[in-house]
């Protein structure tokens, strides 16, 4: 099986609310897992490459969490501001190509 | 350094034709890889292309094919649209093929066919 499944679909949120979003994967052949952000009319753009069980990654008020063993991968982000409002997608990658999840849309309400 | 370019940005064709989409991916990048999105479809990988060579394809009929050129450059051609192909293809480079390296997506091509 090699689908990446997201969770939640949606989410909306406060402005100051801190919040997570999960991305599960088969951990069988295993490379690496990318996040994405993807706003509206805009290009997705690359948040983190994590490939080691136990990676963690931060950049700024968002940090990712990898766990290969069991094939999730956690995404928080910290006092979530109105500019953070976008979708959000994991892909795993197996060596050859990405599958993506369809992602998580989250909206940050003022 | 200019990002990923892809042209044309929307397209209206009508079932039975074909189109061609390009690609110009981040100067010195070798890798060029396509998606479609569909409506609550996540990305579909379709193929990539690194040295002019499609090194892996996606599960997709064969009126989807692809081509590269020696700048790097992309060409992603559908033949006798259906409609079902209304969606936006994206293309994405990255350096090489490391599976740890970053892609980077172009603003993607809307295609509609009516």
């Amino acid at each position: 099986i090699l689908n990446v499944e997201q969770s939640p679909q949606s989410l909306h949120v406060q402005e100051g609310d801190s919040t997570n979003f999960t991305c599960s994967f088969p951990s069988s052949n295993f490379y690496a897992l990318h996040w994405y952000r993807w706003e509206t009319a805009k290009s997705p753009e690359a948040l983190f490459v994590m490939t080691l069980n136990g990676d963690e990654k931060k950049k700024g008020r968002i940090s990712a969490t990898l766990n290969t063993k069991e094939g999730y991968s956690y995404l928080y982000i910290k006092g979530s501001q109105p500019e953070d409002s976008a979708t959000y997608l994991c892909a795993r990658n197996t060596g050859n190509q990405f599958y993506f999840g369809t992602g998580t849309s989250l909206t940050v309400i003022p | 350094k200019a990002g990923v370019t892809q042209t044309p940005r929307y397209l209206i064709k009508t079932r039975g034709q074909q189109v061609t989409l390009s690609c110009s991916p981040i100067s010195g990048h070798r890798s060029v890889s396509w998606y479609q999105q569909t409506p609550g479809q996540g990305l579909q990988f379709l193929f990539e292309y690194f040295s002019e060579t499609q090194r892996n394809k996606g599960n997709f009929p064969g009126r989807f094919s692809g081509r590269q050129f020696s700048n790097s450059r992309s060409e992603m051609n559908v033949s006798t649209l259906e409609l079902g192909d209304s969606a936006l293809y994206l293309c994405a480079s990255s350096l090489n093929r490391g599976y740890q390296e970053t892609q980077y997506f172009g603003p993607g091509t809307r295609l509609l066919v009516l």
